[in-house]
């Protein structure tokens, strides 16, 4: 089955700067990659998504490359804000594996001002 | 509109209840789900329903039995639980493979 392994667990940043969150995952039959965050005491939101098909994607201020070779995908979030501290999750789906995601292990991303 | 609402949002239950969480989407998503989280850990598949069946059950004790009334409907209903099974429990609704949560519900079993 798959693995999605997430690297850093934690993650403090100043704000204003950048922050990466890589992920890798096993299996190359995987083709669609979420990446949610999730604040204290709420649920996990979809933040942005990419698609096998695709290398990157950008909204906003926040980005998601993949590299469908090496079997890792990437969040980046520039000019950070305190708003953005929270923890994220990555993720990877089989086609048509009907919401059979392997998570991350999450982030805890602290943005300090 | 993504919107998956879930109900209570705070649950404390004993070991002999039983009780039930509620979801409900009007997003028209085919596929409901229901995941159980614990603290700093990601949330894990329980039960998947596509089109009003259950289409997976990942091996959850029999204490945990979903049901689908209709297509916007999904039901968790909860009875003998144990301590260990507090946790926040996510309902969550798909489309074209994309995946929408609600907010949770936090059951507490004392």
């Amino acid at each position: 089955g798959e693995n999605v392994e997430q690297h850093p667990s934690t993650l403090s940043v100043q704000e204003g700067d950048s922050a990466v969150i890589k992920c890798t995952y096993s299996d190359s039959a995987s083709n669609y990659f979420p990446w949610y965050k999730q604040e204290l005491g709420k649920g996990p939101q979809l933040i942005i998504d990419i698609r096998s098909n695709v290398g990157e994607k950008k909204d906003q201020r926040i980005a998601v490359t993949l590299n469908k070779t090496a079997k890792h995908f990437s969040l980046h979030i520039t000019e950070t804000q305190p708003e953005d501290s929270a923890v994220y999750f990555c993720a990877a789906r089989e086609t048509d594996s009907w919401g059979k995601f392997q998570f991350g292990a999450g982030t805890q991303v602290v943005v300090t001002p | 509109d993504t919107e998956v609402t879930q109900t209570p949002k705070h649950l404390v239950m004993g070991m002999t209840n039983k009780k039930s969480l509620k979801c409900e989407q009007h997003m028209g998503h085919r596929a409901m789900y229901w995941y159980k989280q614990k603290a700093k850990k990601p949330p894990e598949l329980m039960f998947v329903y596509s089109y009003e069946k259950l289409s997976i059950n990942e091996s959850v004790p029999s204490r945990f039995s979903p049901e689908c009334p209709n297509s916007s409907l999904l039901n968790l209903h909860l009875h003998a639980l144990q301590p260990e099974d507090s946790a926040l429990y996510l309902c969550a609704s798909s489309h074209q493979g994309t995946i929408y949560f609600g907010e949770g519900s936090w059951l507490t079993v004392v």
